[in-house]
This record gives structure tokens, C-alpha cells and sequence, in this order.
């Protein structure tokens, strides 16, 4: 079974500052996703990593996946207050169509 | 750019009481989930739903939960004799494959509330 792990649980940083959350998964995964929420909404996507060594990046957000390592990053560069929410990943398998996602990343930008 | 809809946006029921969510997907997609979160807690998976029928589903995906797509647009979760534990937001999604990935686009949520 599929498990997917992510640390640290909460982050508190200060704006202007760098830092990374780590997703790691138990078995073989052909895909990674990060998916944003916000308190009280929805999930939004953010990036859909597909083979060792993806990088993608979307302003201030870069995430990256290590399969060897099943080990996938969000970098957080200069943070702003705005990037505060909970970041998710989750993981999915062959032809299986759902996501297992991991414990969430509540994400705090302070001024 | 198209979403997905449900409702309610939050329902308070009485435990024991039969519950139906309802969701209407992205039209052109193919693939349809519900997944539900506790208050503070990761998301989900309870079902996912494909040519007419259930494709996967989890072990809180009990007897007391079913699914439905009753007439091409619309997607529902009924749960039919609510317990406290019920009580989450629950979220649909659909999704259809693209570039060999299928990104699930979620709904707004619909909050239970079960007393």
C-alpha cells in the first residue's frame, strides 16, 4: 500500500526567507502532484512531476522529484506572505487512477 | 475556467439520517472521486468512478456509502445512516488524462455535520 509522508507538519518563517518541504512515498510512484489549500477551501494544483529529475517551477515554488529516493521537494524562495496555506503532496501508481496524499505541510509566512 | 460544483456547502444532520451529496464534474472529464477531510487532518480517498462504475475504492468506502452518477452530469455520494465520525468536509473531483497524468481538480467541498 502506498503511504506518503511529508515533514515538517507546520512551518513558521519569516518573510524573505527560503525553505523546503519533503514528501517522501513507500513504493514506486509514476506520478507526483503538490496540490495548495487554503483554510476552509478547496485543493488547487500546483505541479505534476512525472519522471526522475522533474523540476518544475511556478514564481516563488519549485518542486523537484528523486524516484531513486521517492523523495519529491517544494522549495519556498524568498517567501511571502501570500504563500501562507497547508501544501499537500500526494502520490499515485500505474494505471490507478487516485492520489494518496500525504500528512500536509501548514505553511506560516510571518512579516 | 471550468470547475467542479457541489453542494450543499454545509449540511447539519441528525446520526442515523440518510445524507446525499451531490457534484456536477467537468464536463469533458472521464474520471470522478470523492475524498473527504477531517477538520485539520490529511485528505482521503474514499472512491473513484469510471465508465459507469466503481474503479477503486477504500476501506472507510463502507456498505453505508454508495455512489451514483444519475443522469451524465451529475455525480453524488450518499451515505446512508450517518455516524458522528462521518462528520468531514468531503470533497469531489474529476480529472481525465493528459501528458500521462491525470490532475484531479476538486470541488469547493461540502461540510457534514453530523449530531
Amino acid at each position: 500500500e502506498l503511504k506518503v509522508e511529508q515533514n515538517p507538519l507546520f512551518l513558521s518563517m519569516q518573510e524573505g526567507k527560503n525553505y523546503t518541504i519533503y514528501c517522501n512515498y513507500s513504493t514506486t510512484s509514476d506520478r507526483l502532484y503538490w496540490y495548495r489549500q487554503d483554510p476552509g477551501k478547496s485543493l488547487e494544483s500546483l505541479f505534476v512531476l512525472l519522471s526522475n529529475g522533474a523540476v518544475k517551477q511556478e514564481g516563488r515554488l519549485m518542486a523537484s522529484l528523486d524516484t531513486k529516493a521517492r523523495l519529491s521537494t517544494l522549495h519556498i524562495t524568498a517567501a511571502v506572505h501570500d504563500l501562507s496555506a497547508t501544501y499537500f503532496c500526494a502520490a499515485a501508481t500505474g494505471t490507478a487512477s487516485k492520489l494518496t496524499f500525504g500528512t500536509g505541510t501548514r505553511l506560516q509566512v510571518t512579516l | 475556467e471550468p470547475e467542479v460544483t457541489q453542494t450543499p456547502s454545509h449540511q447539519v444532520t441528525q446520526m442515523g439520517q440518510e445524507v446525499i451529496l451531490r457534484c456536477v464534474p467537468i464536463s469533458n472529464h472521464l474520471y470522478f472521486y470523492w475524498y473527504r477531510q477531517i477538520l485539520g487532518q490529511k485528505v482521503e480517498f474514499l472512491v473513484s468512478f469510471y465508465n459507469n462504475e466503481i474503479s477503486e475504492k477504500s476501506e472507510i468506502f463502507d456498505d453505508q456509502f454508495s455512489v451514483e452518477r444519475p443522469d451524465g452530469s451529475n455525480f453524488t455520494l450518499k451515505i446512508r445512516s450517518t455516524k458522528l465520525e462521518d462528520s468531514a468536509m468531503y470533497f469531489c473531483a474529476s480529472s481525465d488524462w493528459e501528458g500521462g497524468a491525470n490532475v484531479l481538480t476538486f470541488g469547493a467541498g461540502s461540510r457534514l455535520t453530523v449530531l
